[in-house]
């Protein structure tokens, strides 16, 4: 089945400085990839996502890049706030195109 | 506003009990899943469904079972509570599979 991995499990940054976190998926077939962000106790929401005819999609300060040929896509934040502290997970469909996939998590901290 | 509820957001219950985790979304969803959180391990994939009394397992449905007798309500059931099923379980819906998921706010359960 599909398996996503997400790197790094943890990152510290600056406030202001940028931050990325890099996923790669195994099903070549996968055309949906989203992100989502889980401030603490709180539950996971979407932030942004992409579709496998894109190779970037933008929103603000945050921006998704997609590399079908290698199987990997990044979330890129910009000018990190100390409010962008929250758990980050990417997901992939499955094989069968039914259900996401989630990777494991990256807990991002932003230090002011 | 997508609303999904899950009926408890704590609950404590006894090994060997039968547990009930309860899902109700209010946007006329197709999809509906069920996921446990735990951490270092994100978001693993147990039951989902794309229409009434339809269900697939995921990734980890061993030791569950759903039940999806209306559009808006799906349930999960622990058959025999055990100690290894302490954790948080998320909920969520979609119009489509490759679509925003909103998830509801999560039941932690804990079984002694």
């Amino acid at each position: 089945g599909e398996n996503v991995e997400q790197h790094p499990s943890t990152l510290s940054v600056q406030e202001g400085d940028s931050a990325v976190i890099k996923c790669t998926y195994s099903d070549s077939a996968s055309n949906y990839f989203p992100w989502y962000k889980q401030e603490l106790g709180k539950r996971p929401q979407l932030i942004i996502d992409i579709r496998s005819n894109v190779g970037e999609k933008k929103d603000q300060r945050i921006a998704v890049t997609l590399n079908k040929t290698a199987k990997h896509f990044s979330l890129h934040i910009t000018e990190t706030q100390p409010e962008d502290s929250a758990v980050y997970f990417c997901a992939a469909l499955n094989q069968a195109g039914t259900a996401l996939i989630f990777g494991k998590g990256t807990t991002l901290s932003v230090s002011s | 506003d997508v609303k999904v509820t899950q009926s408890s957001r704590y609950l404590v219950k006894r090994t060997g009990e039968k547990v009930f985790l309860e899902c109700v979304q209010d946007m006329d969803h197709e999809n509906m899943f069920w996921y446990r959180q735990d951490p270092g391990l994100g978001l693993r994939l147990i039951y989902f469904s794309y229409d009434v009394k339809m269900k697939e397992k995921g990734d980890i449905p061993e030791g569950y079972s759903v039940s999806r007798e209306k559009k808006e309500r799906f349930s999960l059931i622990l058959e025999s509570a055990s100690t290894n099923q302490t954790s948080m379980y998320l909920c969520a819906s979609s119009f489509l599979a490759a679509d925003g998921y909103t998830f509801g706010s999560g039941t932690r359960l804990t079984v002694v």
